[in-house]
């Protein structure tokens, strides 16, 4: 079965500083990923994806995010992080069937 | 161009009752899906329409749940009768026909159901 997990419920990083937000998935073939984030009363937001290529990956507001295959991880980073950044992020893998398997999600805080 | 759109934000009904989600995908979406987050846990597949068609609906919880597609355009779930574990969040998801690879699904804001 496929599966992704978010180890950490919470983040907490000073403003300026880089972020990691950890995902680790398992999945029997080729992996999917995906990050989303959603911020308080709104929906998840498209912020990345993983389909083959380059293991790093950009995407919006400046985050990017690595995957490790040897290690099966996906984390999310970003340099500098922001107040605005704070919010609930979420990890996902799609199946190859279209449904999308989520993580737990992991809040992250920013504090100025 | 308008995103995925859902109605109502918020329903607050009692147990035993019946209430009906609505979903309207971004246009010219032919892949709908719906997914629920039950509080502080993973969200959820529910189920995936391909135009009218349920192409996966291997997460609907029972048979208290029906979804329908009518002319493959917004999306109705209903749920009859509420029950109290079924209060969460339901989101709503849509996405380009996928060639071979799949799709970034585009979420709506979701409709916060409590049964009470």
């Amino acid at each position: 079965a496929q599966s992704v997990a978010q180890p950490e419920d919470q983040v907490n990083v000073a403003e300026g500083n880089p972020l990691t937000v950890k995902c680790t998935y398992s999945v029997s073939g080729n992996p999917y990923l995906f990050w989303y984030v959603q911020y308080p009363n709104r929906g998840l937001q498209f912020l990345l994806k993983y389909i083959t290529g380059d293991n790093l990956v950009k995407g919006s507001y400046g985050f990017e995010a690595e995957f490790n295959k040897s290690q099966t991880s996906f984390h999310l980073k970003k340099p500098s992080a922001l107040v605005s950044d704070s919010a609930l992020y979420f990890c996902a893998v799609n199946t190859g069937f279209q449904k999308l398997v989520f993580g737990t999600g992991t809040r992250l805080l920013v504090s100025p | 161009e308008a995103g995925v759109t859902q109605f109502p934000s918020h329903s607050v009904i009692e147990k035993g009752q019946t209430v009906t989600l609505r979903c309207d995908p971004i246009s010219g979406h032919d892949n709908l899906y719906w997914y629920r987050r039950v509080m502080g846990k993973e969200i959820k597949f529910l189920l995936h329409f391909v135009k009218e068609s349920k192409q996966d609906e291997s997460g609907m919880p029972n048979n208290r749940f029906l979804a329908e597609r009518t002319g493959g355009t917004y999306s109705t779930l209903k749920v009859q009768p509420a029950e109290l574990e079924d209060s969460g969040v339901y989101f709503c998801a849509s996405s380009h026909r996928a060639s071979g690879r799949p799709n970034e699904q585009y979420f709506g804001p979701g409709t916060r159901l409590t049964v009470t």
